[in-house]
């Protein structure tokens, strides 16, 4: 299975900043998604994140809120932008490895708490 | 668009019941089905998968059967630990390959 590696693990920031979140995997994988775990809730798919290209977002997710980089096969970003508490939740990353096509390993996850 | 419906939560239970965690599905296709446990403080765990019907799915004592006839992949455990306390969410993956997650059960399995 991939080995993924998330930053930071955990933030606490103040309203109106931004945060970028960083997504690491030990071997090359195919696809790479974002999803967010608000408080108590389930998980939420954000976009997929695409090698060289604007990810592509899911109902109710922006670009220019969620900005989203994957430069290569194995790092991807997600940026928070304009964060209000509402962005309260832990962000995950997932990947689909080249050798296992019909599971997806999660990362650690990022806390973020927005004041 | 694809949905998963799962049992509301929470289940509690004595360690050593049965345990049952429903889980209904509506897709086109023929998606792949998973469990994934999130154990406190800590992240997203594959429990078990099946990618066809009729497939079983099995891991650590848990089970699943993957039922094309009535849009289902139910979660089974004979015998609970006080260590299976965690949330379980069932899932769907089709041809995109994004997962669609239930709502999420909270176990806690009481000594």
């Amino acid at each position: 299975s991939a080995v993924i590696s998330q930053k930071p693990s955990r933030d606490i920031c103040q309203r109106g900043t931004s945060l970028t979140i960083q997504c690491q995997v030990d071997s090359q994988v195919t696809m790479m998604f974002w999803y967010r775990q608000q408080p108590g809730q389930s998980l939420t798919l954000i976009a997929t994140a695409n090698q060289g290209s604007e990810a592509t977002y899911e109902s109710g997710f922006v670009i220019d809120k969620f900005p989203i980089s994957r430069p290569n096969l194995t790092f991807s970003t997600l940026t928070v932008s304009n964060m209000s508490p509402e962005d309260s939740s832990i962000y995950l990353c997932s990947v689909v490895s080249l050798h296992i096509y019909n599971e997806q390993f999660f990362g650690p996850g990022t806390r973020l708490t927005v004041l | 668009g694809d949905s998963v419906t799962q049992m509301e939560g929470p289940v509690t239970l004595s360690e050593e019941a049965f345990l049952t965690i429903n889980c209904t599905y509506t897709a086109t296709g023929y998606p792949s089905l998973f469990w994934y446990v999130q154990y406190p403080g800590e992240g997203l765990q594959l429990l078990l998968k099946a990618t066809k019907a009729d497939d079983k799915g099995s891991n650590k004592g848990f089970e699943a059967t993957y039922r094309k006839e009535t849009t289902s992949f139910h979660l089974e455990k004979g015998s609970v630990q006080v260590s299976d306390s965690a949330v379980y969410f069932c899932a769907l993956s089709g041809s995109a390959r994004q997962l669609t997650f239930g709502s999420g059960t909270q176990l806690t399995v009481l000594p």
